[in-house]
């Protein structure tokens, strides 16, 4: 059964720490994001890779960092430079925009971090 | 810059009756958009999307959206609304800028049915 896997679905920060989410797929997709969603605010997007080995920041990477040294997976790292990390982070794939584009997203079920 | 707006955080509507979550968008260029849904703890599902053709788009769960040029407007219908549609629904947009499949997303309108 293809599809994305996130864990763990709750995570739990102490001050200073770094923690890393967990993203894998095997939907054999190209392209991974990583989003992050507040109440109210939508979906706002981190970071997005297009191929393994390459990645590119979204419009709030500040704080983040991402590797992407497989297909199957994209890991996200929530560094303690990230001083309001509380909240609902959604990871997606989706085929390349190469051939085959408008393609949509699909998720995983989220982590939701909190800060101790 | 693309963007969609959903003017409604909420909208309550009767089992049984049609429904609409409203959707606007603001592009250069042909717009690709995109309805999802988001029930609680859960990652967003794809509803349906709009590319190019027909203005009335059919989806999943039997919803629909109409796009409508002229009102740059994508609004999400349903001609008979269930208790289990209520839910979290995002109108997106792709983002063409740097390439990819990216998306832009409205802030969601929370859609409750009641019996």
């Amino acid at each position: 059964d293809g599809g994305i896997t996130q864990s763990p679905k709750y995570l739990f920060r102490k001050e200073g720490q770094n923690v890393t989410l967990s993203c894998e797929q095997n939907l054999n997709h190209d392209a991974m994001y990583w989003y992050r969603q507040d109440p109210g605010q939508g979906l706002r997007l981190i970071y997005y890779s297009q191929i393994v080995n390459d990645f590119q920041k979204g419009d709030i990477a500040e704080g983040y960092s991402v590797s992407r040294e497989k297909k199957e997976s994209f890991p996200l790292t929530v560094t303690s430079a990230q001083k309001n990390p509380t909240a609902f982070y959604l990871c997606a794939s989706s085929m390349s925009s190469v051939g085959t584009p408008n393609q949509p997203q699909h998720f995983g079920d989220g982590t939701r971090l909190s800060i101790l | 810059a693309q963007s969609v707006a959903q003017p409604e955080d909420q909208v309550n509507v009767a089992e049984g009756n049609p429904l609409t979550v409203k959707c606007t968008y603001s592009v250069s260029g042909n717009p690709y958009l995109f309805w999802y849904v988001q029930y609680p703890n859960r990652g967003l599902q794809f509803l349906l999307k709009y590319i190019t053709g027909d203005n009335l788009v059919k989806g999943s769960y039997g919803f629909e959206a109409e796009f409508n040029k002229s009102q740059t407007s994508f609004h999400l219908k349903k001609p008979s609304a269930l208790v289990s549609d209520s839910a979290l629904y995002f109108c997106a947009v792709r983002d063409l800028t740097g390439g990819g499949n990216k998306l832009t997303f409205g802030t969601g309108t929370q859609l409750k049915v009641e019996l």
